[in-house]
């Protein structure tokens, strides 16, 4: 059972270039959720996703962009990158989003120079 | 605007002895409370969670504590066990979203 699975895990990007953070989940959950993590600092929601085709920002939403045209992914675009978008970014996955606990995946570390 | 608060960036208790880690948030509407774990290069990992109308929740060697007046939650590990050193999320719902806390790095000492 692989739960949440992220990729890559590692990534070096130069500003300005574009990539996609890949998330999927085999747990049928209807909720997803991407979160970044900044060194000192808690979660911070950029977008989820209540189920396919529905999509809403969080906190830090700005610089990021996701689509879920299916129930088991949510990519996370990133089109210009900046330094800022250093971080780690986790994504997560709920049944219902509400009484139940994320499952979160590993995790993407991403430095922009 | 931090609405979760762990005030405490670090903690170290010795093996067998309590460890509490606390949480302070903002936020009258939140209503369902959790902890998390997280080794490093690993994904946070559920621990335990406790509703607004509850003030305690047990789960083996852990208990959260719930005191809404005060905006406080509290973790209690007893007993400690090296294998526990992790560094330790609160979180908090409304609204389909949880808000996080910035963490403890919890140490137990053999």
């Amino acid at each position: 059972n692989a739960g949440v699975t992220q990729t890559p895990k590692f990534r070096i990007l130069k500003i300005g270039q574009s990539m996609t953070l890949q998330c999927a989940q085999d747990m049928n959950h209807n909720y997803m959720y991407w979160y970044r993590q900044d060194p000192g600092m808690g979660l911070k929601l950029i977008y989820y996703s209540v189920g396919a085709g529905i999509t809403d920002k969080g906190e830090v939403p700005n610089g990021y962009n996701v689509s879920r045209s299916t129930t088991e992914d949510f990519p996370l675009r990133l089109e210009l990158a900046a330094p800022s978008q250093t971080s780690v970014y986790f994504c997560a996955s709920s049944l219902n989003g509400l009484n139940y606990g994320y499952t979160f995946g590993s995790g993407t570390r991403l430095t922009v120079v | 605007d931090q609405q979760v608060k762990q005030n405490s960036p670090s903690l170290s208790v010795q093996e067998g002895r309590i460890s509490i880690l606390n949480c302070d948030y903002t936020n009258s509407m939140f209503d369902y409370f959790l902890w998390y774990k997280k080794y490093p290069a690993e994904g946070p990992t559920f621990l335990i969670s406790i509703s607004s109308i509850k003030d305690k929740n047990e789960d083996g060697r852990f208990t959260v504590f719930l005191n809404k007046s005060a905006k406080h939650l509290s973790l209690h590990i007893v007993p400690s066990q090296p294998g526990d050193s992790a560094v330790y999320f609160c979180a908090s719902q409304a609204s389909n979203q949880f808000y996080f806390g910035t963490g403890t790095s919890l140490t137990v000492i053999p």
